[in-house]
């Protein structure tokens, strides 16, 4: 069962660089969620969506930008990456809004030089 | 968005000792609550849900107050493979609202 899946799992960028990050869930969940998680700081939301075609800022969405064309995929974009933007993210899924758990991906490690 | 606070720790223990987290949320309207367990360098895994009543599995125990807003999680006979980070969880309109975990160390 692949669940949630998250590619890449580990990328490189420089300064400036673009890139997209891709969150795709094969158990027709509604939400989905992309989160960043930093030493010391636990997981900060990004941004979510709560369905197909439609998404939601979170805690700290400043530098990315998200789109959810399809239900399965939640796609996270950095337009030009920055140093502060080193992190581990993680991307979730969840089947609906009250009381259902949420499923995470493996996570991508991303490192901006 | 809303708040789940927690105690970051961390909680060193002595292996087969108990222990017990709480949590607070701001949010009166969550309806639903978890605990997740996260590894070192590995994404969060659930643990358990929360119901009002209480719930038990196996060594662990989790406990809802809704009156004062707040969640347990109660480990017994804590193994060395307890070790982790457990986040706490609340569900509402909006979706899920993480906390930022309590690290846990047991020691042998």
């Amino acid at each position: 069962n692949a669940g949630v899946t998250q590619t890449p799992k580990f990328r490189v960028l420089k300064t400036g660089q673009s890139m997209t990050l891709l969150c795709a869930q094969d158990m027709n969940h509604e939400y989905m969620y992309w989160y960043r998680q930093d030493p010391g700081m636990g997981l900060r939301l990004i941004h979510y969506s709560v369905g197909e075609g439609t998404t939601a800022k979170g805690e700290v969405p400043d530098g990315y930008n998200v789109s959810r064309l399809k239900k399965q995929n939640f796609l996270l974009g950095l337009e030009s990456a920055a140093p502060s933007q080193t992190s581990v993210y993680f991307c979730a899924s969840s089947g609906g809004r009250r009381t259902t758990e949420a499923f995470f991906g493996q996570g991508t490690r991303l490192t901006v030089v | 968005r809303k708040e789940v606070e927690q105690d970051p720790g961390p909680f060193n223990v002595p292996e087969g000792a108990t222990v017990a987290f709480n949590c607070t949320y701001s949010n009166s309207a969550s309806q639903s609550f978890f605990w997740y367990r996260q590894d070192c360098r590995k994404e969060p895994k659930l643990l358990m849900s929360v119901y009002s009543s209480g719930n038990e599995d196996g060594r662990f125990t989790a406990q809802l107050n809704r009156a004062s807003q707040y969640i347990s999680l109660l480990i017994r006979d804590s193994k060395l493979s307890d070790s982790a980070t457990y986040l706490c969880v609340g569900g509402g309109a909006d979706g899920l609202t993480f906390g930022k975990g309590t690290h846990l160390i047991i020691q042998p």
